[in-house]
């Protein structure tokens, strides 16, 4: 079935560290791809999304490219702050949405 | 204001009984969703419903049910089948011609006894 994979945490980086999350999936069509984000004590919400093939989504300076061809859906972002420590889910939607299994992000000053 | 709205916050349950969970939605979406949340697996589909009266199962149905009578709520019943249903649960819905963006609950967390 379709399904998402997103690179194990957690992950650990200094204030202005470049952030790199990987995310690859599997699926039968062309989905829309998503990032969604769970800071602490709060419910999920969208980060950004990219419905076809090269588009980029971004938001609060995070960036990610929809790769048909390495089907891949990285995030990243040039300077992390303290307040981008947040778990981050990576997400596909063809019929249903589906989630990867997240990666904790923690930034330290 | 419209949002989705999760019930009971918290749950405690003796094993062998049945426990309903509640997710009612003021936004007029067409789609829900239930998502089971474990520390390290991220979020499991467990059941979805694109229209009333119409469902299906997720990746992890055996031992929930649920039903779609009204656009506005869906409910899912975890049943004493499933044997490991301490977890925390989310509810959620996005509009049929945008699928966008998920709304999620609060979530409501279970624990069996």
């Amino acid at each position: 079935g379709d399904s998402v994979t997103q690179m194990e945490g957690p992950v650990t980086l200094s204030e202005e560290a470049f952030l790199t999350i990987n995310c690859t999936y599997t699926a039968t069509g062309y989905p829309s791809l998503f990032w969604y984000v769970q800071y602490p004590g709060e419910g999920l919400q969208l980060l950004l999304k990219a419905t076809k093939a090269d588009d980029k989504g971004s938001n609060k300076g995070f960036e990610a490219t929809y790769r048909k061809e390495t089907t891949s859906f990285h995030l990243e972002k040039g300077s992390v702050q303290v307040s981008d420590s947040a778990v981050y889910f990576c997400a596909l939607y063809l019929y249903d949405m589906r989630f990867g299994a997240g990666t904790r992000l923690t930034v330290k000053p | 204001d419209g949002g989705i709205t999760q019930s009971p916050k918290y749950l405690f349950r003796k094993e062998g009984q049945n426990v309903t969970l509640s997710c009612e939605q003021n936004l007029n979406h067409d789609a829900m969703y239930w998502y089971r949340q474990d520390p390290g697996q991220g979020l499991r589909l467990i059941y979805y419903s694109q229209i009333v009266n119409d469902f299906q199962k997720g990746d992890i149905a055996e031992g929930y049910s649920v039903s779609r009578e009204k656009k506005e709520s869906f409910p899912l019943t975890v049943t004493s089948a499933q044997k490991n249903p301490t977890a925390f649960y989310l509810c959620a819905s996005h509009p049929k011609t945008d699928t966008g963006e998920l709304f999620f609950g609060e979530g409501s967390r279970l624990t069996v006894l």
